[in-house]
């Protein structure tokens, strides 16, 4: 599975877009970007995923670029309950739940 | 439904000591997953099941096994305890299959080896 970087912390004003990025330069094609978040004291939490396109879901937005080599996911009003330790993964396609976290990026909502 | 559940949620044990965490996955859900964080650390992978078979261990020593029951339910034995196996034991259920890599994952075991 291809490496993936994250800036160790960032800042973010309640109300506004989080928007937190990932390089993962060495993707392949076969490789796809998901993304959980850590909410202190409990269990990771599956965000959102994709291979290629953009996708939404309820909870936020990944904006993966044309070269794939990195991605964005965006909280469009991020809250307090979103202080959280994002995480994003690389993971092959054949793979089959093995997950490998890195140390992520740690979010801070700010009032 | 009920997401997935851990127990115990906190224990504590002496060296050398033996440990039984159990978790059960949600409903529907054959695969399951464990993993160990360390204070201050990302989740690391320590074993996958699925229907009840092993499809893979991460990097951890024999003193660690797990296994998967008829009901999907699953249990991670630690032997001879260290002090360094204190840390926060998760487990994780999926669909398996396409779904693999959506986990659930529970609130965890916190386990203290004094």
């Amino acid at each position: 599975d291809a490496k993936t970087t994250q800036p160790p912390s960032m800042d973010c004003t309640e109300g506004r877009a989080a928007n937190l990025p990932c390089n993962h330069s060495t993707i392949s094609g076969n490789e796809y970007v998901y993304w959980y978040r850590q909410i202190h004291s409990q269990g990771p939490q599956y965000i959102i995923h994709g291979l290629k396109n953009n996708e939404t879901n309820e909870m936020a937005s990944l904006i993966i670029t044309e070269d794939r080599k990195s991605s964005t996911l965006i909280l469009p009003h991020a809250t307090l309950r979103d202080t959280a330790v994002y995480y994003c993964i690389v993971i092959h396609q054949s793979n089959t739940g093995k997950l490998i976290f890195g140390q992520g990026t740690t979010l801070q909502v700010k009032p | 439904d009920a997401g997935v559940t851990q127990s115990p949620t906190h224990l504590i044990k002496t060296r050398g000591q033996h440990v039984t965490l159990r978790c059960s996955p949600i409903s529907g859900h054959k695969s399951v997953s464990w993993y160990q964080q360390v204070l201050g650390q990302g989740p690391q992978f320590i074993f996958q099941y699925y229907e009840k078979e092993e499809r893979g261990r991460g990097n951890f020593p024999d003193r660690f096994s797990a296994r998967q029951f008829p009901n999907y339910s699953s249990e991670l034995n630690v032997n001879a305890l260290l002090l360094g196996d204190s840390a926060l034991y998760l487990c994780a259920s999926s669909l398996g299959g396409s779904g693999a890599n959506v986990l659930t994952f529970g609130a965890g075991s916190r386990l203290t080896v004094l």
